[in-house]
């Protein structure tokens, strides 16, 4: 069975630091691998996925995740925080294309000004 | 990229009754899932729906307690039977889209159901 834990449930940064928000996955094929953001009261929106092609991904807001398969990781970060990114980050993985994605416990995102 | 609808987005129930809940997505889609989140916690998967047939549950998930049906490609519900008050969650609605290379999860905006 697939599965992604997420180191730390809350990080926090100052403004125009960087974000590093860690997820290792433990999957018996190659993951596709996710990550989502949450802000305050709201639905999921995904922020980039790996999907065996290139091993860094750059996704929305100018966050990136590389994959690297001999760490089992697939860390999410951002050179320079900015307010706007304060949320809930998960991780995630499926199996394939056209399986259950099964999430992390998620990891709260504060920025400090 | 599909739009998903929920209704009712927030209900206040009474414990022992049920409460059903619905999932209409703006295309045909592949899959569609249940997730519930409870407060302040990550999602956890509750079954995939499945089109004409019964949902596949996961670990920890009856379907007494939560039937699902899928009768197209479009729609889903979710029903919360028998409600307590730690069944107090988000139960949020998943669909999934899958085309040659651009295969990609899309979710409601989730129904935040309270039992007291």
């Amino acid at each position: 069975a697939q599965s992604v834990t997420q180191l730390g449930s809350h990080v926090s940064v100052s403004e125009g630091a960087l974000v590093l928000l860690r997820c290792n996955y433990s999957s018996s094929v190659p993951p596709y691998l996710f990550w989502y953001v949450q802000y305050p009261n709201q639905g999921l929106q995904l922020l980039l996925k790996y999907t065996s092609a290139a091993t860094l991904v750059k996704g929305i807001n100018g966050f990136e995740a590389e994959f690297k398969k001999s760490e089992t990781s697939f860390h999410l970060t951002k050179p320079s925080a900015h307010m706007s990114d304060a949320a809930e980050y998960f991780c995630a993985v499926s199996v394939n294309s056209a399986s259950k994605i099964i999430f992390g416990s998620g990891t709260r995102l504060s920025i400090r000004p | 990229s599909a739009v998903i609808s929920q209704k009712p987005s927030r209900d206040i129930c009474q414990r022992g009754t049920s409460l059903t809940i619905q999932c209409q997505v703006d295309s045909q889609v592949t899959m569609m899932f249940w997730y519930r989140q409870q407060p302040g916690q990550s999602l956890t998967l509750i079954a995939t729906a499945n089109q004409g047939s019964e949902a596949t549950y996961e670990s920890g998930f009856v379907i007494d307690k939560f039937p699902i049906s899928r009768p197209n490609l479009t729609f889903s519900t979710l029903t919360v039977s028998n409600m307590s008050p730690e069944d107090s969650s988000i139960y949020l609605c998943s669909a999934l889209e899958v085309i040659p290379g651009i295969t990609e999860a899309f979710f409601g905006q989730g129904t935040r159901l309270t039992v007291v």
